[in-house]
């Protein structure tokens, strides 16, 4: 099977602007997870869609939303960019049932300057 | 809210000899899972091991496993037969049953010299 992939790996963007980040799930999966790792407050939880519908998020401002299509792949949205947004987003998939083991994409490293 | 703490920053290991991580955590829930994950250089995170709080066996993946007391809130990642491959930063993550979040300690890395 195909591990998770996410796209693009990298990215440069200005203060203001919008990015939206990309993530395909291991196929079978329908669970897709997010995370923001930085050195400072190293790894947290951004948001979790299942089947379409946010079902859990983490303590982050509106500026960063999500959305997971039918097909299960994920984008996850930031607007307004701040510099402190510069991070290594990470998206996870799982079944969506136990164990609940999560599989991790190689992350998108979105740099703000 | 659970916490997960790696209270080593840093440890060094000797290739083919073995190493422990430690990490607590603090949790009232009574079911949970809780993970070993591994992030190399390449920065891909890789599931190392996972254990179920409700089984007492600890769990073991071929170099890798871990001693988990319950009671104690501990969950310790040992590694016998370091391989420089194993140099990579490690996490310790906790998951409720219900499966949600996982909540990542601060990690440690781990460096293995040759």
């Amino acid at each position: 099977k195909a591990g998770v992939t996410q796209t693009p790996r990298y990215l440069i963007k200005t203060r203001g602007q919008q990015v939206t980040l990309s993530c395909s799930p291991i196929s079978g999966h329908r669970s897709v997870s997010w995370y923001q790792q930085t050195p400072g407050q190293g790894l947290q939880f951004l948001f979790e869609y299942f089947s379409e519908t946010q079902r859990n998020k983490g303590n982050f401002p509106g500026r960063f939303s999500g959305r997971q299509f039918s097909n299960s792949r994920s984008e996850m949205n930031v607007s307004t960019l701040e510099l402190g947004d510069s991070a290594l987003y990470l998206c996870a998939s799982t079944s969506g049932g136990a164990p609940y083991e999560q599989y991790f994409g190689p992350g998108t490293r979105l740099t703000v300057t | 809210a659970q916490t997960v703490t790696q209270s080593q920053p840093e440890m060094s290991v000797q290739e083919a000899e073995t190493v422990t991580l430690s990490c607590t955590y603090d949790t009232s829930e009574s079911n949970y899972y809780l993970f070993w994950y591994k992030q190399p250089p390449s920065r891909q995170m890789i599931l190392v091991i996972r254990q179920e709080a409700y089984k007492q066996q600890n769990a073991t993946e071929n170099r890798f496993s871990v001693n988990f007391q319950k009671a104690a809130k501990s969950f310790s990642l040992k590694i016998s037969d370091s391989q420089l491959g194993d140099t990579a930063m490690y996490f310790c993550a906790f998951m409720k049953s219900s499966g949600d979040k996982l909540t990542f300690g601060t990690g440690t890395r781990l460096a293995v010299r040759p």
